[in-house]
């Protein structure tokens, strides 16, 4: 039974900082992951999308890496701003047949002024 | 080409009452799926929904709860004598028909039930 983990649970950090958020699965056999973004009462933002064949994926600020081996990605963030704040969800996706997700617990971030 | 649209966006309900959700997919999508996020918790998947027929219900609670996607009209997800645990955020995603490699699901806004 795949089973996603999210480290660390909360984080606080001021403003300018580089973050990593870490994501871990136990069943490597996985054929996309992906990171989402969810504000307090809002729904799901997707943010980056990648394969199982691609080792990172980059949009702005945000880079995503996956090293599948190992069941690991992480969701580097450059320069923290305080409107990055929200909630950071990682999902996998099991096969090709559908596009049902496994989600982590989340890392809910908080960047101060 | 809007989003997947959920209805209604807070629901309230006294214990025993039932629950109805809807979910209209995104336009050319035939694909629904139901998910569930408890207070303070991950996500987690209910169910996986084509046009008239349900493909994967294995994250479905056993009693009270079902789904429907028919030929015409929104899916709809339906929670009979709801108690106080099932107050939660349903997030519903819809993906479209082609399955090449790069399809993902989008999601709506989500429907929070609070069960009184």
């Amino acid at each position: 039974k795949q089973e996603v983990t999210q480290i660390p649970a909360a984080l606080s950090v001021p403003e300018g900082e580089n973050l990593v958020l870490n994501c871990s699965f136990t069943d490597s056999a996985i054929y996309n992951l992906q990171w989402f973004r969810q504000d307090p009462g809002k729904g799901l933002t997707s943010l980056l999308l990648i394969q199982s064949s691609q080792r990172e994926q980059t949009s702005g600020r945000l880079n995503a890496s996956l090293d599948k081996s190992s069941g690991r990605s992480t969701l580097y963030i450059a320069a923290s701003q305080p409107g990055d704040s929200a909630t950071y969800l990682c999902a996998v996706r099991k096969g090709y047949n559908t596009d049902k997700l496994i989600f982590g617990t989340g890392t809910r971030l908080q960047v101060f002024p | 080409n809007a989003g997947v649209m959920q209805n209604p966006r807070h629901l309230v309900r006294r214990r025993g009452q039932e629950a109805r959700l809807r979910c209209s997919p995104m336009k050319g999508h035939s694909h629904v799926y139901w998910y569930r996020q408890l207070p303070e918790e991950g996500l987690k998947f209910m169910v996986y929904l084509q046009k008239e027929n349900i493909i994967d219900e294995s994250g479905m609670p056993k009693e009270r709860f079902s789904a429907e996607f028919p030929k015409e009209g929104p899916s709809i997800l339906r929670i009979q004598q709801v108690v106080r645990g099932d107050s939660a955020a349903y997030f519903c995603a819809s993906s479209p028909e082609d399955r090449g490699g790069n399809t993902e699901a989008f999601f709506g806004q989500g429907t929070r039930l609070t069960v009184v």
